[in-house]
């Protein structure tokens, strides 16, 4: 079965940095198309980056220059790096895969989100 | 940018009855529009993908419709665990991929 497991949500300041992970099983990271999403609390969903197969890398411009998306092959994780965090960071952060060839681009995996909270 | 809209905001349905959900986008995106349903306290679930196709395991009673910029999700015979949040997504314009607001759907 297929599965993603978030973790490395916490409580950060303003101006700090954290970094999120996502344990993927039943896939390989590194044969998939994969993405982060967030969720400010009450509200709806905001694509945030997305890494493909050949290592590529693009990021929603409210983030752009702050955080990076990796991935390890080995340890089958795909990682964001999160910098100079800001109160409107704060989200339930998802991992999910994009199904880039069944269906051309929809999120066919999540995860169950791992919470950041940035707040003084 | 592209921006995606969805109407209502909130729908109450009686169980058993059909309820319609609207989408729609700024710009085209031909058929490429997925649609999710958050229920509560978990993450989404792809219901439907390129605009139309049901996602595996997704009920019969859930379709989509549409092209371009105005799509449908049509719910027949609403049942208790159809109750949270539909958003439609846009993933027409690689590398961006854009949510819409969401549709809170309950039973009334």
């Amino acid at each position: 079965e297929m599965q993603l497991v978030e973790s490395g949500g916490g409580l950060v300041q303003p101006g700090g940095s954290l970094r999120l992970s996502c344990a993927a099983a039943g896939l390989a990271v590194s044969n998939n198309y994969m993405t982060w999403v967030r969720q400010a609390p009450g509200q709806g969903l905001e694509w945030v980056s997305v890494i493909y197969t050949g290592g590529h890398t693009y990021y929603a411009d409210s983030v752009k220059g702050r955080f990076t998306i990796t991935r390890d092959n080995y340890r089958n994780t795909l990682s964001l790096e999160m910098n100079n965090v800001r109160p409107e960071d704060t989200a339930l952060y998802f991992c999910a895969r994009v199904d880039y060839s069944g269906s051309s681009g929809a999120f066919d995996l999540w995860g169950q989100g791992t919470l950041v909270t940035v707040s003084s | 940018e592209i921006v995606m809209t969805q109407s209502p905001a909130t729908l109450s349905v009686s169980p058993g009855e059909s309820a319609t959900l609207s989408c729609r986008a700024s710009q085209g995106v031909n058929t490429n529009l997925a649609w999710y349903l958050q229920k509560p306290g978990q993450a989404p679930r792809l219901l439907i993908y390129y605009a139309s196709t049901r996602a595996t395991g997704v009920p019969a009673r859930f379709s989509g419709g549409g092209s371009g910029t105005d799509f449908t999700l049509t719910i027949s015979g609403l049942q208790s665990e159809d109750v949270g949040v539909y958003f439609c997504q846009q993933y027409n314009y690689w590398p961006t991929f854009t949510f819409g607001p969401g549709t809170k759907v309950d039973i009334k």
